[in-house]
């Protein structure tokens, strides 16, 4: 079965500041890829999705990620961090299928950004 | 596009009562909604799959007779809390997939927060 780590529970940046957060899966080929953000009390916005194609993914709000098959990896970035990025980010992956396939998520990082 | 309502967003119950959430898609069909648990600081736990006209698929450990789920439309699926206990106190959210569209795309509802005392 898939999995998926998000190896940092909790970030803090200044606003201004570059954001890399980490994701990596565990799988035998190359699942869906995608990043959620979820702000507290919301639900889940995907801001970018992977399916296959160019490893440089463009999502919403600014928000870029790249694949990396080598290392298994998903990194979410942005360049320049808004206090309005303060969110839970979640990674997920989900089994490549001609039917609705089941999405694991990672266990997410808390982004606090200062000013 | 692409709009999931959940109704209720909050809801608190005694102990012992059944809570309804209902999850609507409210642009589109989806022929399969997943409805997942997601306890504070936590990440999303997948509970079930449905399917639009079938029986639910629950995940291992979810009691299918304690969250009952009714698919009964393609644009709303139902989980129904049965004699709930405040240890069922989470946050439900439900994602619908598209019948036409993208492969693999789930857009989610707001969630509902469900307290029993």
């Amino acid at each position: 079965a898939q999995s998926v780590t998000q190896p940092d529970i909790h970030i803090t940046v200044s606003e201004g500041a570059s954001l890399e957060l980490r994701c990596n899966y565990s799988y035998g080929a190359t699942p869906y890829l995608f990043w959620y953000v979820q702000s507290p009390g919301q639900g889940l916005q995907l801001l970018l999705k992977y399916f296959s194609g160019d490893t440089l993914v463009q999502g919403i709000k600014g928000f870029e990620a790249e694949f990396k098959r080598s290392q298994s990896s998903f990194n979410l970035r942005k360049p320049s961090v808004h206090w309005s990025d303060a969110a839970e980010y979640f990674c997920a992956v989900a089994i490549p299928s001609g039917t609705a396939s089941k999405l694991t998520f990672g266990t997410g990082t808390r982004l606090q950004v200062t000013l | 596009g692409a709009v999931v309502s959940q109704h209720p967003s909050w809801v608190i119950c005694k102990s012992g009562t059944s809570v309804k959430i209902e999850c609507r898609s409210l642009d589109f069909q989806a022929t399969t909604m997943f409805w997942y648990r997601q306890f504070p600081k936590q990440s999303l736990m997948l509970m079930a799959t449905s399917n639009e006209g079938s029986k639910a698929t629950y995940e291992q450990g979810v009691e299918k007779d304690k969250f009952l789920i009714n698919h009964a439309s393609l644009t709303l699926s139902t989980l129904t809390v049965t004699s709930a206990h405040p240890e069922d106190s989470s946050f439900y959210i439900c994602s619908a997939r598209p019948r036409e569209g993208g492969r693999n795309e789930q857009f989610f509802g707001p969630g509902t927060r469900l307290t029993v005392l």
